[in-house]
């Protein structure tokens, strides 16, 4: 069984540009999730999707930041326009029941964004 | 609102050296407690859990006890190998209602040395 995946493994770009991250949960997977660890500090959750709906966005920073999840299947998170700030590895999980309490999250490798 | 804070890194330690990663957690309530590894070059992966008081996790040698009289949660391994170097988070899962999310510490980068 193939595990959650995440594209591109880095990005540079500069201030100002737009990125588009992309996560592909374990199939089956309704819950997807989006964190981000900015240097040196703790990992953030950003934000929850089940299926389609976003069910819980309170990390998520500000409004430059636009996460989808159309037809429930993979997710992608845009920054637009980038900032300096923004730079960070971005980190996507899935899990197959939110609904359990103790039900574990699945981690991609992450992508490793740099704001020039 | 919640909070982990672990032991700053980097560690670094002889190969079967003993290894203990502080961990103490803010929160409200029963959070359930997590110790998750990321190998390099690799997502972050569940390595042991605990979700009530005095609830022992253990995997690959590694044991952490959920401790509420203190709040912590600290990682220990009894003899560490090379292989076990890594960054190491703790974490924990809110048990309020609807609460999904992963509160983490900052991660603690783990080398071990033959």
């Amino acid at each position: 069984e193939a595990g959650v995946t995440q594209f591109p493994s880095h990005s540079v770009i500069e201030k100002g540009q737009t990125v588009t991250l992309r996560c592909d949960p374990i199939s089956g997977h309704d819950n997807l999730y989006w964190y981000r660890r900015v240097m040196g500090k703790e990992i953030k959750f950003l934000l929850h999707f089940v299926k389609e709906s976003k069910q819980d966005e309170s990390g998520m920073p500000n409004n430059r930041f636009l996460a989808e999840r159309t037809g429930g299947t993979y997710s992608t998170l845009k920054v637009q326009p980038a900032e300096l700030e923004d730079s960070g590895v971005y980190f996507c999980a899935s899990s197959q029941d939110g609904g359990s309490f103790y039900n574990e999250q699945f981690f991609g490798p992450g992508t490793r964004l740099t704001v020039l | 609102g919640d909070s982990v804070t672990q032991m700053e890194g980097p560690v670094t330690l002889s190969e079967e050296a003993f290894l203990t990663i502080n961990c103490t957690y803010t929160a409200t309530g029963y959070p359930s407690l997590f110790w998750y590894v990321q190998y390099p070059g690799e997502g972050l992966q569940l390595l042991l859990k605990a979700t009530k008081a005095d609830d022992k996790g253990s995997n690959k040698g590694f044991e952490a006890t959920y401790r509420k009289e203190t709040t912590s949660f600290h990682l220990e391994k009894g003899s560490v190998q090379v292989s076990d170097s890594a960054v190491y988070f703790c974490a924990l899962r809110s048990s309020g209602a609807g609460s999904y999310q992963l509160t983490f510490g900052k991660g603690t980068k783990l080398s071990v040395i033959p």
